[in-house]
C-alpha cells in the first residue's frame, strides 16, 4: 500500500509570497495532521483535521491555513512568507486519529 | 499545555551494544506515547507505541516502558545495529478520537559505532 504522499518535495520562495503545499493520505485514513520542522528540532503541530473538519490548531499565526478535501486529501497554505517560515513541512494521516504516520515532507526555503 | 522533555541529545553506542532514551511529559491527561525514528532527508518512520494502560511493550530488538507515575517512558533498543543510526524522537498526546495533538521531544541522534 501506497504511504502519505505530499507535494512537492522541495520548494524556494522568497519573502512575501504564498505557498500551498498537498498531501494525500494513507488510502482508507480520514485524518489528516500538518506539523512543522525547523532543522534540528522535533515536528511542531500546527493543524489537524478530521471528515473534512478543523479539529485542532497548533500556535502558529493566521497567515498558515489548511483544510480537508472530499477525497481526504489536504492542502496547507502559508501567506506573506517569512524567513523563519523555512523548515520542512510534514503531513501525518491517521484511521484512529493517534497512531499517525508520516509522508517525506515537503523542504521549504524562503530566501 | 503538553511539555515533553527528552534525553540524551547525542548518543554513541558500540554495534551490538543496547541504547536507551528517556523522555517526560507534563501533562497527566496524556495517554499515548509513540516513538519515531527519522532518517536523514525523510520523515519520521513510527517504530513503537505506548498507550496509558500498559507498562511495557516490546516488538523484538525494541521496547518501551511508562511510568504514569513519575510521568516518565523509555525506548530500549538491544543488539544495535549500524541500521540503527539516525534521530530518534519520543511523543505524547491526548487520544480524543479526531482531535490528536503530537508533542514532540527535541530528539536524539543515535549513532551505532561498528
Amino acid at each position: 500500500d501506497a504511504g502519505v504522499t505530499q507535494s512537492p518535495t522541495h520548494l524556494i520562495k522568497t519573502r512575501g509570497q504564498h505557498v500551498t503545499l498537498r498531501c494525500s493520505p494513507i488510502s482508507g485514513h480520514k485524518s489528516v495532521s500538518w506539523y512543522q520542522q525547523v532543522l534540528g528540532q522535533g515536528p511542531q503541530f500546527i493543524f489537524q483535521y478530521y471528515e473534512k473538519e478543523e479539529r485542532g490548531r497548533g500556535n502558529f499565526p493566521d497567515r498558515f491555513s489548511a483544510r480537508q478535501f472530499p477525497n481526504y486529501s489536504s492542502e496547507l497554505n502559508v501567506n506573506a512568507l517569512l524567513l523563519g517560515d523555512s523548515a520542512l513541512y510534514l503531513c501525518a494521516s491517521s484511521s484512529r486519529g493517534d497512531e499517525q504516520f508520516f509522508g517525506p515532507g515537503t523542504r521549504l526555503t524562503v530566501l | 499545555g503538553e511539555n515533553v522533555e527528552q534525553h540524551p541529545s547525542t548518543l554513541s553506542v558500540q554495534e551490538g551494544d543496547s541504547a536507551v532514551i528517556k523522555c517526560t511529559y507534563s501533562d497527566s491527561a496524556s495517554n499515548y506515547f509513540p516513538w519515531y525514528k527519522q532518517e536523514l532527508g525523510k520523515g519520521p518512520q513510527l517504530i513503537i507505541d505506548i498507550r496509558s494502560n500498559v507498562g511495557e511493550k516490546k516488538d523484538q530488538r525494541i521496547a518501551v516502558t511508562l511510568n504514569k507515575t513519575a510521568k516518565h517512558f523509555s525506548l530500549h533498543i538491544t543488539e544495535t545495529q549500524p541500521e540503527d543510526s539516525a534521530v530518534y524522537f519520543c511523543a505524547a498526546s491526548i487520544s480524543n478520537f479526531g482531535n490528536e495533538k503530537l508533542t514532540f521531544g527535541t530528539g536524539t541522534r543515535l549513532t551505532i559505532i561498528p
